[in-house]
């Protein structure tokens, strides 16, 4: 099983270009996150989807935007990277509603903004 | 807002030892999850064990426990006989139950590593 599926797994941006990263999960689930990973923080939460046609903003969303395509994808943009961005990217999804389950993660993608 | 706090940035324990990862929590909410994620250098987030805050009995699975003390609000992690493969990060995470969002709230993260 696939399970939750990132690309790219790496990228390298100048300041003010634009990207997408792309997230896709096989499980079913109904609920999808975008997070970040920076050093000594943890993974902070930048926006997610409850449920298809929904997305939210989580804890960090300014600089990006968000589009739930469809009930297997979610992909985060970047419209102008700035090097604060620079951060591993974290897809997860999850069942969602009364039942609520752990998150299952993506493998990563590790950004840079130069 | 529910925060997460792990003490410790790094541990080390021999291999075959016992070592206990400590992870605190604040929240007003009296229904919610707490989970201990490991992050090996792989960079996967793989889910070790989970309490539901209802549940008064610790969580076990098989050489990793919780010490679960939900008056202290507090949520440590035991690994049992180390293994060098248990080398990775360890965020200590909470969901509150119900609701549309079921997002995470991870702590830093504790870097332990099992030395030979």
């Amino acid at each position: 099983n696939a399970g939750v599926t990132q690309t790219p797994k790496f990228q390298v941006l100048k300041t003010g270009q634009s990207m997408t990263l792309q997230c896709a999960q096989d499980m079913n689930h109904n609920s999808m996150y975008w997070y970040r990973q920076d050093p000594g923080m943890g993974l902070r939460l930048i926006y997610y989807s409850a449920s298809e046609g929904t997305t939210d903003k989580g804890e960090v969303p300014n600089g990006y935007n968000v589009s739930r395509l469809n009930k297997r994808e979610f992909s985060l943009r970047l419209e102008s990277a700035a090097p604060s961005q620079t951060s591993v990217y974290f897809c997860a999804s999850t069942k969602g509603g009364a039942d609520n389950q752990p998150q299952h993660f993506g493998d990563g993608t590790r950004l840079s903004i130069l | 807002a529910q925060t997460v706090t792990q003490s410790q940035p790094e541990m080390s324990v021999q291999e075959a030892e016992t070592v206990t990862l400590s992870c605190t929590y604040d929240t007003s909410e009296s229904n919610y999850y707490l989970f201990w994620y490991k992050q090996p250098p792989s960079r996967q987030m793989i889910l070790v064990i989970r309490q539901e805050a209802y549940k008064q009995q610790n969580a076990t699975e098989n050489r990793f426990s919780v010490n679960f003390q939900k008056a202290a609000k507090s949520f440590s992690l035991k690994i049992s006989d180390s293994q060098l493969g248990d080398t990775a990060m360890y965020f200590c995470a909470f969901m509150k139950l119900g609701g549309n969002n079921n997002d995470m709230r991870f702590g830093a993260g504790t870097r332990l590593t099992v030395k030979p």
